[in-house]
């Protein structure tokens, strides 16, 4: 088990730039989520999935803001013409339904937009 | 809608001193309850969890938290501080009626131990 893996560790782009997060969760584990942490704030949700399909999106999420996991293994975050707004960490967690409900997070993207 | 309030945003204790981090919730049923630490620049590390039986959990590290459904509340505590402790703490909830799901957190509690 080797946890929750996130690449890469730090981006910076410029604004209107196109970006994309990678994200390996616990191998077992059916649900995978995405959050973002700004300075000084905890965590907010932005999507999840089960397996292959994606069960809920926040509606704070905006329409430059994609997640996919084809397979139901690794998920891809893309921002498209990304804004200062969006400079956050942006965290990846997953679990496994049925056992605990525990998420277990990787250690983050930082994303800075100049 | 849930939500999570932890009061205080900063808390400082000496060490060896009781370490107390408030949290209380707003749920129409009583939810799943986490607490999480993050030390800089990582990510969130589960401290303990209450989903059901006994309303006294233990966690790593020392920590406990106590779920008292009457005042919606599932404070943290830690009977003596290190100097290791130091770092952000985090309440969260999830729905009951979802196994879990998506996480709601509060702002967080930044806590400092003094030697």
């Amino acid at each position: 088990d080797t946890g929750v893996s996130q690449n890469p560790r730090h981006k910076i782009t410029k604004r209107g730039q196109n970006v994309t997060f990678r994200c390996d969760p616990i191998s077992e584990h059916n649900r995978l989520y995405w959050y973002r942490q700004t300075l000084g704030q905890g965590p907010e949700f932005l999507t999840y999935f089960q397996n292959e399909a994606q069960l809920e999106k926040s509606r704070l999420l905006s329409d430059r803001f994609s997640a996919e996991r084809p397979k139901g293994s690794f998920s891809t975050l893309e921002i498209q013409r990304t804004e200062q707004g969006d400079s956050a960490m942006y965290l990846c967690a997953s679990s496994l339904t049925g056992i605990n409900y525990e998420q277990y997070f990787g250690p983050g993207t930082r994303l800075t937009v100049t | 809608a849930q939500s999570v309030t932890q009061l205080g945003s900063h808390v400082s204790v000496s060490e060896g001193a009781l370490v107390l981090l408030r949290c209380n919730y707003s749920s129409s049923v009583p939810p799943y309850l986490f607490w999480y630490v993050q030390y800089p620049n990582q990510g969130l590390q589960l401290l303990l969890k209450y989903t059901t039986g006994a309303t006294l959990v233990k966690g790593i590290n020392g920590f406990e938290a106590e779920f008292k459904k009457s005042e919606t509340s599932f404070h943290l505590t830690k009977p003596s501080a290190h100097m290791s402790d130091a770092a952000e703490y985090f309440c969260a909830v999830s729905d009951r009626g979802n196994q879990g799901g998506k996480l709601i957190f509060g702002q967080g509690t930044e806590l400092s131990v003094k030697p």
